[in-house]
């Protein structure tokens, strides 16, 4: 099956530095991937949306300079969260759709930040 | 827009019970249906897809049902087991304009033995 993968899949980090997600495809080509924000005993917040080669779109209330989204790549959509501060910590989960072979979203295994 | 809820939000049962979890849908014009399983501090991991034209899907002990008209969809899990203990999210994934998903807050399920 189409598996996705994350890297890395914890990080400590101080308040006021960079981090960057990794999100790969790694059997599949993907020309759309999803990042997503959980909360403690919440659901998954979509943050936004990433076509390869083009801008993201991001969903209301995200804020695109802070959260850094790019698609180089079929396989790899990159998050950064910049200037990290503690309400910044989250588990952050990418997913990817395969191209034009139906709507499903395959999803990683999630990155959790802790911002100090 | 589409809201996806899901009840209960917790549950704790002793092993050996069938489950029923519940999912309702408030926009029935859906692509499919999806039941994921979330271990605590992990990522998801698809337990069953239903495509819109079908009526249920079945994995193991593991069984989901759709029905689009009333908006409803059921996770029937049988003869429950401690290892089923997690959080249980349902996903809506509607027809037409961008084909994202719409997830359920989740059922907190323990099973103690």
């Amino acid at each position: 099956g189409a598996v996705v993968s994350q890297h890395p899949s914890r990080v400590i980090c101080k308040s006021g530095t960079s981090v960057k997600i990794e999100c790969r495809s790694l059997d599949f080509q993907a020309t759309t991937m999803f990042w997503y924000r959980q909360f403690p005993k919440q659901s998954l917040m979509l943050m936004a949306t990433s076509n390869e080669g083009s801008k993201a779109t991001y969903e209301q209330g995200v804020e695109k300079d802070k959260f850094l989204i790019n698609h180089a790549s079929l396989t790899l959509s990159t998050l950064t969260v910049t200037s990290a501060h503690p309400e910044d910590s989250s588990f952050y989960i990418c997913s990817a759709r395969l191209g034009l072979a139906g709507y499903t979203q395959y999803f990683g295994p999630g990155t959790r930040l802790t911002v100090l | 827009k589409q809201e996806v809820t899901q009840i209960p939000a917790a549950l704790s049962v002793p092993e050996g019970e069938n489950l029923v979890l519940n999912c309702s849908f408030t926009d029935s014009a859906i692509y499919n249906l999806q039941w994921f399983r979330q271990d605590p501090g992990k990522g998801l991991t698809s337990l069953l897809l239903i495509q819109s034209s079908q009526r249920e899907q079945t994995s193991g002990r593991l069984n989901a049902s759709l029905d689009k008209s009333s908006g409803r969809s059921t996770l029937y899990i049988a003869a429950s087991q401690p290892g089923d203990s997690a959080t249980y999210l349902c996903a809506v994934l509607a027809s037409g304009g961008s084909y994202i998903p719409t997830f359920g807050r989740g059922t907190s399920l323990i099973v103690h033995p």
